[in-house]
């Protein structure tokens, strides 16, 4: 158990609809990095947080969006869902700031994220 | 950044030691090389991380060179359950802070009976 909490663990929704995936990082990590695991595209760095604010872009389409609250726990919201955006969303935390490069991730088990 | 390119896959056979080379030529002076290991349907598990020259742990050895633009993770004596894609993972820094900490196209290894 990686200590990082992710929910829901499947969703099943339709295009166009909007969804929120919901991450809790490990207890006492201030930063927090959501991922797109597709078939075809491998393990996409989508965006960071640090300590409630956004740190690293990264391929993230502008019909997604996230944010890091007071608690530190982090919200990745996706709207106007496309049959492509199906996909495993991951959410990793750090210990370290944002400025290390030697940090290490701790992942969450992952959304399963089905576009119907 | 960094961009690191490794073998798709890899087969080996239980008992054998598995060597699996990642190359990073512009790697930055910064930059540090981290190995992980993700199942299927599984977030990616840390390995082993380091610098340079070699670092050990209970899992797995990590030898890098002197000019740190590739790095060889080296499994000893897998086991199927070894079986998994292992990423390389080079960390870069943007002007201004954050990490956009990118992974590769990862290897496959298969290890059979």
């Amino acid at each position: 158990d990686s200590g990082v909490t992710q929910t829901p663990k499947h969703l099943i929704t339709a295009t166009g609809q909007r969804v929120t995936l919901r991450c809790s990082p490990r207890s006492g990590d201030l930063s927090v990095y959501w991922y797109q695991q597709s078939l075809d595209q491998g393990l996409q760095f989508l965006i960071q947080y640090y300590n409630g604010e956004e740190r690293a872009k990264g391929n993230i389409l502008e019909r997604f969006s996230a944010q890091q609250f007071p608690d530190l726990h982090s919200e990745l919201n996706l709207s106007s869902l496309e049959l492509g955006d199906s996909a495993l969303y991951f959410c990793a935390s750090s210990s370290r700031d944002s400025i290390a490069t030697n940090e290490k991730l701790f992942f969450g088990s992952g959304t399963q994220l089905s576009v119907l | 950044l960094a961009k690191t390119t490794q073998p798709i896959s890899m087969d080996s056979y239980e008992g054998q030691e598995v060597n699996i080379t990642c190359s990073h030529n512009n790697i930055a002076t910064n930059d540090y090389i981290t190995w992980y290991q993700q199942f299927p349907s599984q977030g990616p598990r840390f390995i082993i991380q380091g610098y340079k020259t070699k670092v050990t742990n209970e899992v797995a050895s990590l030898f890098i060179p002197a000019d740190r633009k590739s790095s060889t993770l080296s499994l000893p004596r897998v086991s199927l359950s070894d079986t998994a894609v292992y990423y390389c993972l080079v960390g870069s820094i943007l002007t201004g802070g954050g990490n956009k900490l990118t992974f590769g196209t990862g290897t496959q290894l298969k290890v059979e009976l």
